[in-house]
This record gives C-alpha cells, sequence and structure tokens, in this order.
C-alpha cells in the first residue's frame, strides 16, 4: 500500500510569482486535505477535497484554491505569493468508510519558501 | 470556538524516563475526536490515535498510553521507557464527527530523549 507523496519536496520562489504543489493521494482513499504549517507552528486547514470539489475551507485567501482529480490526486495552487507564505504545505488522504472517514494520512511535505 | 493548547513546547528528558504530554482542548460540540501525531524530522505526521468523546476509557498501546478526561477537557499523552527514536514533535488535534473533518492542531510538544 503505498502512502501519500507529495511533490515537488522543496522550491523556493519570489514574491508575486505563483506555485503549484501536488498531492497522491493513499490507494483506496477518496478525500484530500491541505494543511499549512509555519516554522515552528501546528498545521493549519486550508481546504479539502471529496468527489473533485471542494468541501470545506479554512481562513484562507482566495489566491489559495485547488483541485482534485478523478484519481483522487489533488494539486495545490498559491497566485501572488507573499513572504507569509513560506511554510511546509502537507497533504493528507482519508477514506470515506465510517471507521476511517477523519484517520488523515499524510505526506512528508512540500517546503515553500518565498523570498 | 474550538482549540487545543499544548504548553509545552519542549521537554528533554533522558532515555528509559518516562514522559508525559500534556493537552488541553476546548469545544463546544457534544460529540467529537481527538487524535494524537507525531512529526519526526522528516515532516510526514504519522497517526498515533484517534479518540471518540463518547468513550474516556483509557488506552495502552505498547510504550504509549493515553488519559481522556473530558471533566477537565485533556487528553494527555504518556511514553513509558522512552527511546532516542521517540525524539519528535508531537501534535494533538481535534476534529468534528461529521461535515469536513479539519483538524484543529495545538502548537506541538517537541520532545527530545537523551541518549
Amino acid at each position: 500500500e503505498t502512502g501519500v507523496t507529495q511533490s515537488p519536496t522543496h522550491l523556493i520562489k519570489t514574491r508575486g510569482q505563483q506555485v503549484t504543489l501536488r498531492c497522491s493521494s493513499q490507494s483506496g482513499h477518496n478525500t484530500v486535505s491541505w494543511y499549512q504549517q509555519a516554522l515552528g507552528q501546528g498545521p493549519q486547514f486550508i481546504f479539502q477535497y471529496y468527489r473533485e470539489e471542494e468541501n470545506g475551507r479554512g481562513n484562507f485567501p482566495p489566491r489559495f484554491s485547488g483541485l482534485q482529480f478523478p484519481n483522487y490526486s489533488s494539486e495545490l495552487n498559491v497566485n501572488a505569493l507573499e513572504l507569509d507564505d513560506s511554510a511546509l504545505y502537507l497533504c493528507a488522504s482519508s477514506s470515506d468508510t465510517p471507521s476511517g472517514a477523519n484517520v488523515l494520512t499524510f505526506g512528508a511535505g512540500s517546503r515553500l519558501t518565498v523570498l | 470556538a474550538q482549540k487545543v493548547t499544548q504548553a509545552q513546547t519542549e521537554i528533554s528528558v533522558v532515555e528509559k524516563e518516562d514522559v508525559t504530554l500534556d493537552c488541553v482542548y476546548e469545544t463546544r460540540d457534544t460529540t467529537y475526536y481527538l487524535f494524537w501525531y507525531k512529526q519526526p524530522p522528516s515532516g510526514e505526521l504519522v497517526f498515533l490515535i484517534r479518540r471518540n468523546s463518547f468513550d474516556e476509557q483509557n488506552e495502552i498501546s505498547g510504550r504509549y498510553s493515553w488519559n481522556f478526561q473530558k471533566s477537565t477537557s485533556s487528553f494527555n499523552f504518556t511514553i513509558t521507557a522512552s527511546q532516542v527514536v521517540d525524539s519528535a514533535v508531537y501534535f494533538c488535534a481535534l476534529s468534528a464527527t461529521s461535515g469536513t473533518y479539519k483538524y484543529i492542531f495545538g502548537t506541538g510538544t517537541r520532545l527530545k530523549v537523551l541518549a
């Protein structure tokens, strides 16, 4: 059983640029969530996708957007990057079974640095 | 509002010592889930335990044990006979039981186990 994989692992961008982060969910999982983890902080919920639609969003501006594809993989897009967007971006997948619906399996993250 | 507080920022212990990581939560929901995750230096969050608010029974898994007390809104985590491999950041999290399963994370406790 493959886990959650994210790419790229590290990237550096400058203010104003756009970035796309990618995530492949764990086999058998159909729900994907994205979290932002600033240095020394706990992860903050960005949004969740289920059946290719956003079904929950945290307190993040519209320049944070996402997609989920038919194979349940997902992308996180951030436009007009700001310095405060520098963080570890974590993708997590889960299934919609009663026992596993909210047990998240996390990837190792994409570390974004905005200069 | 929902909130998770992990007051211990960093704990250092010597190998084989027991250590307890504290977690206090706030929620107006009558049903909810609580979690503990471990984040090693590699970055991915590793699931340790999920506890339903209806189940206050304490749980033991090997050297790990969890003490859930609704009366004090606490969900503490104890590692018995700590090992160097236990060194990591540990996060406590809170989730609803339906709808979007977004996690509210605490700020984490960094555990250093010294040989």
